[in-house]
């Protein structure tokens, strides 16, 4: 079945720094693909995402592109910020055979801390 | 983005009782709900779909009559974890989306711990 790698954590960061958070997945078909953000205390908001090979997501200065050669989807953003202190989640949705989208299938998590 | 409320946030119960959660959407009618259930530092994990009207779909493994999951509005879902024991302690969030190709919304979840 589906499943999505994630990067494990916690990763710590200072204020400005560089932030990678690897994510590889293993699916049939073409899923679209998503990252996820959970700020403490509240739901899962999503963050970005991409539907097809070499679409690159982007929002709030975080980036991933859709890498089908290495089935990876990894996020960056170039100066990370106190406020960017989460917990990030990787996610695929494959389209079923009507074209209805299915559920997401997550990766496990990785908390980030950005220290001022 | 569309509101999903989920509550209550933190439930601390004996075991042997019963739990239910509520997963609201806000401002837009959810045909579809999800309940996923996290445990520490694993992936979310979904339990069941749930469409309004009709009855859950359970995940392989999941115990339906452990799990009740009822759907009754299009804006609320209830999951009801009966007789719960420690092992049961996670921690549970829904989702909801108003159409198959839509985003669906999360709701904060929900830590429940048996005691």
């Amino acid at each position: 079945g589906d499943s999505v790698t994630q990067m494990e954590g916690p990763v710590t960061l200072s204020e400005e720094a560089f932030l990678t958070i690897n994510c590889t997945y293993t699916a049939t078909g073409y899923p679209s693909l998503f990252w996820y953000v959970q700020y403490p205390g509240e739901g899962l908001q999503l963050l970005l995402k991409a539907t097809k090979a070499d679409d690159k997501g982007s929002n709030k200065g975080f980036e991933a592109t859709y890498r089908k050669e290495t089935t990876s989807f990894h996020l960056e953003k170039g100066s990370v910020q106190v406020s960017d202190s989460a917990v990030y989640f990787c996610a695929l949705s494959n389209r079923g055979s009507s074209g209805s989208a299915r559920q997401l299938t997550f990766g496990s998590g990785t908390q980030l801390t950005v220290l001022p | 983005g569309a509101v999903v409320s989920q509550h209550p946030s933190r439930v601390i119960c004996k075991s042997g009782t019963s739990v239910k959660i509520e997963c609201r959407s806000l401002d837009f009618q959810a045909t579809t709900m999800f309940w996923y259930r996290q445990f520490p530092k694993q992936s979310l994990m979904l339990m069941a779909t749930s469409n309004e009207g009709s009855k859950a779909t359970y995940e392989q493994g999941v115990e339906k009559d452990k799990f009740l999951i009822n759907h009754a509005s299009l804006t609320l879902s209830t999951l009801t974890v009966t007789s719960a024991h420690p092992e049961d302690s996670s921690f549970y969030i829904c989702s909801a989306r108003d159409s198959p190709n839509t985003e669906a919304f999360f709701g904060q979840g929900t830590r429940l711990t048996v005691v």
